[in-house]
């Protein structure tokens, strides 16, 4: 069975220019995560979608940073403009319904934005 | 709200030694605990979970206990392999969140 796949892996680009990451979860799976991770940190949630609904999105800023994820799979990040903070690895997650079924990753996508 | 604080590494031990990093967490109710481990180049990969108080999760010949008493999920392993090397990310959640510590980066030489 095919994992989180994410896409691109790494991406470099410059500030003030958009960006956009692309996650497929694992099939089945209704709740996908964005996290950001920062150098030497733990993952951080961004937002959190249950089938097409996100209903977690407190930690989004969202004066730059969107994501959707229109039929309830795929789902899309977007920051535009992006600021030099922005660097940082992004990290797509998904998991069954359920209270304590955990996680499955992707292996994220690199942003550096120069 | 919810946090995990994990013992500060990085950690470097030699072949064979005996493990223990800590973790400790706040939250409301009784949330599951996880050990994530991320290898050089990879995503982060569930070690072992916990879901009840008293509950031992183990894989790989890693340990741990969920502690509600001490708040605590201590990982732990009595004898630790080259290929253990990695970032371990201790965590909580339920209902669907899910909250990460900081991550601790073991070397083990040979």
């Amino acid at each position: 069975e095919a994992g989180v796949v994410q896409s691109p892996r790494y991406k470099i680009i410059e500030k003030k220019q958009p960006v956009a990451f692309w996650c497929n979860p694992i099939s089945g799976h209704n709740t996908l995560y964005w996290y950001r991770q920062n150098l030497g940190q733990g993952p951080e949630l961004l937002i959190r979608y249950e089938n097409e609904e996100a209903v977690d999105d407190s930690q989004l800023p969202k004066d730059r940073f969107s994501a959707e994820r229109l039929k309830g799979v795929d789902s899309t990040l977007k920051i535009q403009p992006a600021e030099l903070g922005d660097s940082a690895v992004y990290l797509c997650a998904s998991r069954t319904t359920g209270m304590n079924t955990e996680a499955f990753f992707g292996q994220g996508t690199r942003l550096t934005v120069v | 709200g919810d946090s995990v604080t994990q013992m500060e590494g990085p950690v470097t031990l030699s072949e064979e030694a005996c493990l223990t990093i800590n973790c400790t967490y706040t939250a409301t109710g009784y949330p599951s605990l996880f050990w994530y481990v991320q290898y050089p180049g990879e995503g982060l990969q569930l070690l072992l979970k916990a879901t009840k108080a008293d509950d031992k999760g183990s894989n790989k010949g890693f340990e741990a206990t969920y502690r509600k008493e001490t708040t605590s999920f201590h990982l732990e392993k009595g004898s630790v392999q080259v290929s253990d090397s990695a970032v371990y990310f201790c965590a909580l959640g339920g209902a669907g969140k899910s909250t990460f510590g900081d991550g601790t980066t073991l070397t083990v030489k040979p």
